[in-house]
């Protein structure tokens, strides 16, 4: 049983437009979330996380948002740039343990 | 969906032993795998990566000699931490990914292993 879910495996976006990559989990004991964001034959690099005392954290164009209530966390991008054509992956930690989701691959259209 | 499996889930050892992790991708080759350290509440950090009959290529300030990695076939790679000590104390993970997935899954998808905590004593 998938304990993150990434239900997109890939999202087309114009670019300048804003990327909005989604994320559900189900276990309620995941404390900190992170993505990654992937290159093809390149391993993951880390993005930006959040721990679950927030609802935001914001980096520069990159800014995820958590709701613990629905137990859902997205990434938005914005504005999108070729550049940001990737997989990227959504993760989970319970501190002891991390989850990784399946991913997404975002295409950012000129 | 792909499997990667890491043995053992958790290993305790006292300093200077030598502990080997492995890797293995149960449903598909993997060309490539990837080695990573987690300290608490902090991303991964790459180690290196692990090519399948190439030697590993490392990142930058990780002591290969420290951690020898070994793709011996196209689904196993192994890590070893050689003389270990207190602060090799971490929780390592695998990802593999490219190759001949079943599936017709794309070669840059990658599957995380489960972790391995490693305490030194």
């Amino acid at each position: 049983d998938q304990q993150v879910k990434q239900n997109s495996p890939s999202l087309s976006v114009q670019e300048g437009r804003i990327s909005i990559l989604n994320c559900d989990y189900t276990n309620s004991m995941f404390d900190y979330f992170l993505w990654y964001k992937k290159y093809p034959a390149e391993g993951p690099t880390f993005l930006i996380s959040i721990s679950s005392i927030k609802d935001k954290n914001e980096d520069g164009r990159f800014t995820v948002f958590l709701n613990k209530s629905a137990k859902h966390l997205s990434l938005h991008i914005v504005p999108s740039q070729p550049g940001d054509s990737a997989v990227y992956f959504c993760a989970a930690s319970d501190g002891d343990k991390i989850i990784f989701g399946k991913g997404t691959r975002l295409h950012i259209l000129p | 969906g792909a499997v990667v499996s890491q043995h053992p889930s958790r290993v305790i050892c006292k300093s200077g032993t030598s502990v080997k992790i492995e890797c293995r991708s149960l449903d598909f080759q993997a060309t490539t795998m990837f080695w990573y350290r987690q300290f608490p509440k902090q991303s991964l950090m790459l180690m290196a990566t692990s090519n399948e009959g190439s030697k590993a290529t490392y990142e930058q300030g990780v002591e290969k000699d420290k951690f020898l990695i070994n793709h011996a076939s196209l689904t196993l790679s192994t890590l070893t931490v050689t003389s270990a000590h207190p602060e090799d104390s971490s929780f390592y993970i695998c990802s593999a990914g490219g190759g001949d997935l079943r599936g017709g899954h794309r070669e840059e998808t990658q599957y995380f292993g489960p972790g391995t905590r490693l305490l030194v004593l």
